[in-house]
């Protein structure tokens, strides 16, 4: 069984910028949420994707957009980057919304922004 | 709206020794609980979870108790190792102000070291 895996492992963007982070679900999994963990902290919900739609949203601005695919990938797209959008951003797949389905988190992408 | 409030860490104990890390959550709805562990450059993995008043998680011989009345969620070990080395955070799963998805809002996470 392949769990999450998620791409690039890091990357440095200057301000203002755009970046695609991507993320493969683990097989048979059709919800994908986004975290941003920043340094020292806990991970904050950005949104989640079911079947293809936005099922949520936490508080992030509009800049930060998401897409899933048919086969549940999912990118995370980061408009005009701030120096505040440096963190580690972690995708997370469930097998359904529910809330006792458990969270397989992938290994994350560290964003660097300078 | 959601709250999970976590022990301050870092954390320093000595191997075999009884590990007790504190969380206490706020919610509007019931919701569930949960501990993941984030070892150094890997993402997060579940450790325990409970889904009711009075639950106990338990996994690799930690544990803990969901706690109502209280609004506590205490992660426990008996005795650590080397190996229990991490950073620890609490959660909780709820629905968020969005009123459909269902998102974990998390502590802000102890730093676990175990020596040897």
């Amino acid at each position: 069984e392949t769990g999450v895996t998620q791409s690039p492992t890091h990357l440095i963007k200057t301000r203002g910028q755009q970046v695609t982070l991507r993320c493969s679900s683990q097989s048979g999994h059709n919800t994908v949420s986004w975290y941003q963990q920043a340094l020292g902290q806990g991970p904050q919900f950005i949104f989640q994707y079911y079947r293809e739609e936005e099922n949520g949203r936490g508080n992030f601005p509009p800049r930060f957009s998401g897409l899933q695919f048919p086969n549940y990938s999912s990118e995370l797209n980061v408009n005009a980057l701030e120096l505040d959008d440096s963190a580690l951003y972690l995708c997370a797949s469930s097998p359904d919304r529910g809330t006792n389905s458990p969270l397989h988190f992938g290994n994350g992408t560290r964003l660097t922004v300078t | 709206g959601n709250s999970v409030t976590q022990m301050e860490g870092p954390v320093t104990l000595s191997e075999e020794a009884f590990l007790t890390i504190n969380c206490t959550y706020t919610a509007t709805g019931y919701p569930s609980l949960f501990w993941y562990v984030q070892y150094p450059g890997e993402g997060l993995q579940l450790l325990l979870k409970a889904t009711k008043a009075d639950d106990k998680g338990s996994n690799k011989g930690f544990e803990a108790t969901y706690r109502k009345e209280t609004t506590s969620f205490h992660l426990e070990k008996g005795s650590v190792q080397v190996s229990d080395s991490a950073v620890y955070f609490c959660a909780l799963s709820d629905v968020g102000s969005s009123g459909s998805a269902r998102q974990l809002t998390f502590g802000s996470g102890t730093q676990l070291t175990v020596l040897p």
